[in-house]
């Protein structure tokens, strides 16, 4: 299984600022993920990070507000953009082992917990 | 219609009895299929992974498929409070997992 760290693990922002997280694997992966898990729900997907591409989005999340970056296949960010209380979440990194691994299970990163103020 | 649905729980057993958990998806095509366990306050992690009709089998644990009734389930025999966590179903396509909203576990001693 893959070793994912993800940093930072919690942090309490102003509304209006914007905080980016660190997913760092470690070895190469074909697919990264975040996701956004609400209080008391289960996980949302926001996108898939593409290693040298724009991330693909999910309906109702959009770049200017999520923007994502990958630039090697260990490595991803995600940026909350203009926070505002509702994006107060958890935010999980999740990858796929290896090239051929797209149907194999997925590892987590241990999450980023944030709280919008 | 979610895509992936979970019996509405919580679930609650005593200890040493078995656990049955239940998914439905509606996705026809779907390819993978996981149950992950997530206590609170943690991230999720796998439980089991199945991907062709019939049981499978990993210690206490059973996990269930059929994909022509599109229904997937998690035994835990022997309950352990320790086992007392939400259980999340993921359906997994091209590579894209979708989870369902869990199934909230307590086991009583």
């Amino acid at each position: 299984s893959a070793v994912i760290s993800q940093k930072p693990s919690r942090d309490i922002c102003q509304r209006g600022t914007s905080l980016t997280i660190q997913c760092q694997v470690d070895s190469q992966v074909t697919m990264m993920f975040w996701y956004r898990q609400q209080p008391g729900q289960s996980l949302t997907l926001i996108a898939t990070a593409n290693q040298g591409s724009e991330a693909t989005y999910e309906s109702g999340f959009v770049i200017d507000k999520f923007p994502i970056s990958r630039p090697n296949l260990t490595f991803s960010t995600l940026t909350v953009s203009n926070m505002s209380p509702e994006d107060s979440s958890i935010y999980l990194c999740s990858v796929r082992g290896g090239r051929e691994a797209m149907n194999t299970e997925a590892f987590f990163g241990q999450g980023t917990r944030l709280t919008v103020v | 219609q979610k895509e992936v649905e979970q019996n509405s729980g919580p679930l609650s057993v005593p200890e040493g009895a078995i656990a049955s958990l239940n998914c439905t998806y509606s996705d026809r095509v779907s390819q993978s299929f996981f149950w992950y366990r997530q206590y609170s306050g943690k991230s999720p992690e796998l439980i089991m992974s199945i991907y062709s009709n019939g049981d499978k089998e990993d210690g206490r644990f059973t996990a269930q498929l059929n994909k022509a009734s599109q229904y997937v389930s998690l035994l835990i025999r022997d309950s352990q409070p320790s086992d007392s966590a939400t259980y999340l179903c993921a359906v997994n396509r091209a590579g894209k997992s979708t989870f369902g909203d869990g199934t909230t576990l307590t086991v009583k001693p």
